[in-house]
């Protein structure tokens, strides 16, 4: 596609519930990041994929947050049992290689929040 | 670990005004400096990157040096307009290889006034 494509742009939940991000980079590019931005805080890194394996998750704040790859493509990020605290917008980006000077390209990002 | 420090916002400035927008660092050896934005309703987007010590990034008239001796990126623009108003980023990636993982700051809001 032309761009980073989020979807959704909202999303408004119930604390305790499931919720899937879901994220198109793109096409071509190998890497797939995803960020989170809290109020009054910079971005925070959540994860990263390589291809369909992410080397690099050591930014998820805990075991209710995993993420997935697909073909390369489009990746998903859920959220289980969400809590207030989850409340944030979540950013993907996508590059086509992993090195240190690689340009992301960000999605508009999908605003989360949970009553 | 890695940090970014960048001034707080709001920053409101008149049309033509002189913008700086400091931004200091953190970090175990040489990272990588950039400088992201995001206007309203758009996603972040590079605006200008510096590699290595004394290297200057520029881009649509700003500009940013990389100071090592001062762990500074201070963004400036010598005549902003109305049409620059947006979130401005601070980051660093680390020169560590395995994923372009970046740090960034909290962003500084610009506003600019006609």
């Amino acid at each position: 596609g032309a761009g980073v494509s989020q979807s959704p742009s909202n999303k408004v939940t119930e604390k305790g519930k499931d919720v899937e991000l879901r994220c198109d980079p793109i096409s071509g590019h190998t890497a797939l990041y995803w960020y989170r931005q809290s109020l009054g805080q910079g971005l925070e890194f959540l994860i990263y994929f390589q291809g369909n394996s992410a080397p690099d998750k050591s930014g998820l704040p805990s075991d209710r947050f995993s993420a997935e790859r697909t073909g390369g493509s489009v990746s998903t990020l859920t959220i289980q049992r969400t809590q207030q605290e989850d409340s944030a917008v979540y950013l993907c980006a996508s590059s086509l290689g992993t090195g240190a000077n690689e340009k992301l390209f960000f999605g508009s990002g999908t605003q989360l929040s949970v009553l | 670990g890695n940090s970014v420090t960048q001034m707080e916002g709001p920053v409101t400035l008149s049309e033509e005004a002189f913008l700086t927008i400091n931004c200091t660092y953190t970090a175990t050896g040489y990272p990588s400096l950039f400088w992201y934005v995001q206007y309203p309703g758009e996603g972040l987007q590079l605006l200008l990157k510096a590699t290595k010590a004394d290297d200057k990034g520029s881009n649509k008239g700003f500009e940013a040096t990389y100071r090592k001796e001062t762990t500074s990126f201070h963004l400036e623009k010598g005549s902003v307009q109305v049409s620059d108003s947006a979130v401005y980023f601070c980051a660093l990636s680390p020169f560590t290889g395995g994923g372009n993982k970046l740090t960034f700051g909290t962003g500084t809001q610009l506003k600019v006034e006609l």
